[in-house]
């Protein structure tokens, strides 16, 4: 099966600053990369996603980022709000596997 | 458009005795999933239905965990007996039909949980 590394498990930053979460994965084969940002309390929801024919996308603060070379997929969040604190997940799906989430990150933005 | 509806939201139960939670899939969507998620981990998936026939269940403790999708639209989980290490927040999702395997390659849409406490 298809095995996701997610780092860093925790990310501190300031009002203001950037954030990146990264994600590993196994089999070449995957083609569609979610990103889900979870609230305390609620069930994950997809924030972007991107898939194999795409190296890059952007919604206004979010953009993922994909290298199917080197098998890893990038989060970035710009101009952090305190609002923007969440776990965030990664996910790999596609081939012959079930979709495989990453272990999440905590992200905390300070006032 | 409605989301995934899932209840009991929360369950506390003692340990060997039984559960059920059940899910309402958003209209339309013919895959549907539950997963189980423990404090501090990502969703684990249980099993994967396409329609009301199974399409993985190969994480799904089958000696004390049974999931069925009558008419290929609501969907139980039952959990019978429950121990302590049951403890955890089980999702429902489900998405749109591919071909295929079913469901690979396509958004999840996620319900709030169920958030179960076994003591």
């Amino acid at each position: 099966g298809e095995n996701v590394e997610q780092h860093p498990s925790t990310l501190s930053v300031q009002e203001g600053d950037s954030a990146v979460i990264k994600c590993t994965y196994s089999d070449s084969a995957s083609n569609y990369f979610p990103w889900y940002k979870q609230e305390l309390g609620k069930g994950p929801q997809l924030i972007i996603d991107i898939r194999s024919n795409v190296g890059e996308k952007k919604d206004q603060r979010i953009a993922v980022t994909l290298n199917k070379t080197a098998k890893h997929f990038s989060l970035h969040i710009t101009e952090t709000q305190p609002e923007d604190s969440a776990v965030y997940f990664c996910a790999v799906s596609g081939g012959s596997y079930i979709p495989t989430f990453g272990r999440g990150t905590s992200l905390i933005v300070h006032p | 458009e409605a989301g995934v509806a899932q209840s009991p939201r929360y369950k506390i139960i003692e340990k060997r005795q039984s559960v059920a939670f059940w899910c309402n899939p958003i209209s339309g969507h013919a895959t549907l999933y539950w997963y189980q998620q423990i404090l501090g981990q990502g969703p684990k998936l249980l099993i994967q239905f396409q329609n009301n026939g199974v399409v993985d269940d190969s994480q799904l403790p089958k000696d004390r965990f049974s999931a069925e999708r009558l008419k290929g639209v609501d969907s139980t989980l039952k959990i019978q007996p429950a121990k302590l290490e049951d403890s955890a927040v089980y999702l429902c999702a489900s998405s749109f039909p591919t071909r295929g395997t079913g469901g690979t390659g396509n958004t999840i849409y996620f319900g709030e949980g169920s958030w179960l406490t076994v003591v």
